[in-house]
């Protein structure tokens, strides 16, 4: 089965400021991971995603994630916030057990980053 | 590349009556399309996979008589909310895998509709 846990409802950061919004995962086999964000009333957009290779993955809009396995943790990061960055950020997860398995992604229950002038 | 287009924005409409929203792969052919619905301040919930030329697959707790799936080409699913009431009223989003690169790339979603049932 895969889980994906998002513990924050909210992170607020000023801009300027480096940003992290924490995702952990859980997997029965290997993990394909990704990020979306949301503004309002919009669908979600791609950042980036982490199917297997270098462990820091960079995205759109200057955005990265850190494939953490022995943590289970795939954390967005961005080293300076802009003002434009806030909006509701999803982590999902699929898993790619040995056999079988859905290709369906879960996703987490959405981070609502802040960025503050 | 990769858009995804839905149709209307947005829409309301009186308690009982049906509405049809339309999600299409504008520069892509998508094998597997999916519908979910967002409440408010919260994560997608998946409603059913939709396949082309096959019938739909919906999740537990999902009505299938209520919530009809039509995908009836590579580009083209819509989703029919019939007898729509209050609590229909939800942000409805789709998304699509591209046929080419079905494997275990990112899902392509569309910009959602907002449904509000008077």
């Amino acid at each position: 089965a895969q889980s994906v846990a998002q513990p924050e409802d909210q992170v607020n950061v000023a801009e300027g400021n480096p940003l992290t919004v924490k995702c952990t995962y859980s997997v029965s086999g290997n993990p394909y991971l990704f990020w979306y964000v949301q503004y309002p009333n919009r669908g979600l957009q791609f950042l980036l995603k982490y199917i297997t290779g270098d462990n820091l993955v960079k995205g759109s809009y200057g955005f990265e994630a850190e494939f953490n396995k022995s943590q289970t943790s795939f954390h967005l990061k961005k080293p300076s916030a802009l003002v434009s960055d806030s909006a509701l950020y999803f982590c999902a997860v699929r898993d790619i057990p040995l056999t079988g398995g859905s290709y369906i992604p879960t996703f987490g229950r959405g981070t609502s980053l802040i960025v503050h002038p | 590349g990769a858009v995804v287009s839905q149709h209307p924005s947005w829409v309301i409409c009186k308690s009982g009556t049906s509405v049809k929203i339309e999600c299409r792969s504008l520069d892509f052919q998508a094998t597997t399309m999916f519908w979910y619905r967002q409440f408010p301040k919260q994560s997608l919930m998946l409603m059913a996979t939709s396949n082309e030329g096959s019938k739909a697959t919906y999740e537990q707790g999902v009505e299938k008589d209520k919530f009809l799936i039509n995908h009836a080409s590579l580009t083209l699913s819509t989703l029919t909310v019939t007898s729509a009431h209050p609590e229909d009223s939800s942000f409805y989003i789709c998304s699509a895998r591209d046929r080419r690169t079905s494997g275990y790339n990112e899902q392509f979603f569309g910009p959602g509709t907002r449904l509000t049932v008077l």
